[in-house]
């Protein structure tokens, strides 16, 4: 079946550091989506992709779908301690249904 | 309401028991989807419901494990015979469907099997 790859698993930086995770898939998505989950709650969208090659940004944050379709990473640029938390990246094949493949997320640790 | 909401928020139960969670999705979204959390672990999709059609069960993990939406709106997951393994966060999600993809999730229900 499907899966999604994703790292790193977990980060741990100082506030104002800009940061980087991916997703890479076996399998071609039309869509790409990337959650932040906080603790206790349950994910909100950040932002979603739809073609492959597209740059999407929402204010620090910029995600991109790869030309492959099978891979897409987000950026958090000069981050805040409210940027912890975990981050989901997840994939819908979009034909037919909507079913989502999440990744396993990486948790993100902001040191004030 | 403005959300998707679930009940209930917690839920702790004796192993063999059967349980039951909630989900009322958001007014109007046709689509909603039961996904599996796991301590630590991503989301597991478990149901995917799409307006009158069958529902997507391929993600349900044992024949224990069903899902019912009535009348389009609110959807109830079963748990026949709970094992401890199925302690998780139980998530629902709802979407426009066909009109649009983006999953608006509850707060999730956490399920503890003693």
């Amino acid at each position: 079946g499907q899966q999604l790859n994703q790292s790193p698993q977990s980060m741990f930086i100082q506030e104002g550091e800009d940061v980087s995770m991916n997703c890479t898939s076996s399998s071609i998505f039309n869509t790409w989506l990337w959650y932040k989950q906080d603790p206790g709650e349950g994910p909100v969208l950040l932002i979603a992709l739809y073609k492959a090659g597209e740059l999407t940004s929402n204010g620090r944050l910029t995600a991109q779908f790869g030309i492959t379709r099978k891979d897409s990473f987000l950026n958090i640029s000069a981050s805040i301690p409210s940027d912890v938390g975990i981050y989901f990246c997840a994939g819908q094949l979009g034909t037919g249904g909507f079913k989502t493949i999440f990744g396993a997320g990486t948790r993100l640790f902001v040191k004030a | 309401g403005a959300g998707v909401s679930q009940s209930p928020s917690n839920k702790v139960t004796e192993k063999g028991k059967d349980v039951e969670l909630r989900c009322d999705p958001i007014s109007g979204h046709t689509a909603l989807y039961w996904y599996r959390q796991s301590l630590g672990q991503g989301l597991e999709f478990l149901i995917y419901f799409q307006g009158n059609s069958a529902p997507d069960k391929s993600g349900l993990p044992s024949d224990r494990f069903s899902a019912e939406r009535t009348g389009g709106s609110v959807s109830t997951l079963t748990i026949q015979r709970t094992q401890q393994e199925d302690s998780a966060v139980y998530l629902c999600a709802s979407s426009l469907g066909r009109l649009g993809k983006t999953q608006y999730f509850g707060p999730g229900t956490r399920l503890l099997v003693l």
